[in-house]
């Protein structure tokens, strides 16, 4: 099975600020990596998918990098709604989550 | 526009089975560049995913459930099944189903579809 180490997981951060959430995978998983954002009471919402390609829709603030095994989700300027956790999964293999990061 | 729809009981006692059924609208689910998922989340907890399960049925389950898992999936009303047996207070969670689609490539694939969620409280 493959590992998803997300970190840190809870960040204090303010409007405006850039931000970089870290996810790190047990072993090699090219750039079947995707990342998603989930607020309260929601369903989670997909952002970027194989490492580094925006989803429709999803403000081009958000950016993600990284292949291999260390993946980055930058938000370049937080905006209010951007407070939210934030989801990696890899799809090597049978899916899994990493633990998620809380922005507050 | 896709939709999913989580349906099923919400209290199941243990050691009873629980069953979930997801309806899709807007999309057929009877299409190679797709499979369907499902996955949980406990109160506060991050994300499991529990499975998936392909037009074809075919299947693959978390190793970590794979032993009380069963998905099935019916093209002619367009939904797809969960069946976790011998639950425990473990299992209470928000149970999700999800879309997997193929990006232009075909190479790389996500969950761009969710249901709503439907919270199944496990208690006697």
């Amino acid at each position: 099975d493959i590992q998803m180490t997300q970190s840190p997981s809870s960040l204090s951060a303010s409007v405006g600020d850039r931000v970089d959430l870290s996810c790190r995978a047990s072993q090699n998983i090219a750039r079947y990596l995707n990342w998603y954002q989930q607020k309260p009471g929601k369903a989670p919402k997909l952002l970027i998918y194989a490492a580094s390609n925006l989803q429709s829709g999803v403000p081009s603030r958000f950016s993600g990098s990284g292949s291999g095994t260390h993946f980055t989700l930058t938000i370049s300027s937080l905006q209010a709604e951007d407070f939210a956790t934030y989801y990696c999964q890899q799809g090597l293999m049978t899916l899994s989550f990493g633990g998620g990061t809380k922005v507050e | 526009q896709v939709q999913l729809q989580e349906s099923g009981p919400r209290l199941v006692k243990p050691p009873q089975t629980l069953s979930l059924t997801c309806t899709v609208s807007g999309a057929s689910i009877s299409t190679d560049s797709h499979y369907w998922n499902w996955i949980r989340q406990p109160a506060g907890k991050g994300l499991e995913w529990i499975g998936r399960i392909y037009t074809s049925g075919k299947t693959d389950y978390n190793p970590s459930l794979k032993s009380r898992v069963t998905m099935s999936i019916d093209t002619s009303n367009n939904e797809f099944s969960l069946r976790l047996t011998s639950v425990t207070a473990a299992d209470t969670a928000v149970y999700y189903c999800a879309r997997v689609t193929e990006d232009s490539t075909g190479w790389y694939e996500s969950l761009d579809f969710w249901g709503q969620g439907i919270l199944v409280t496990v208690s006697s």
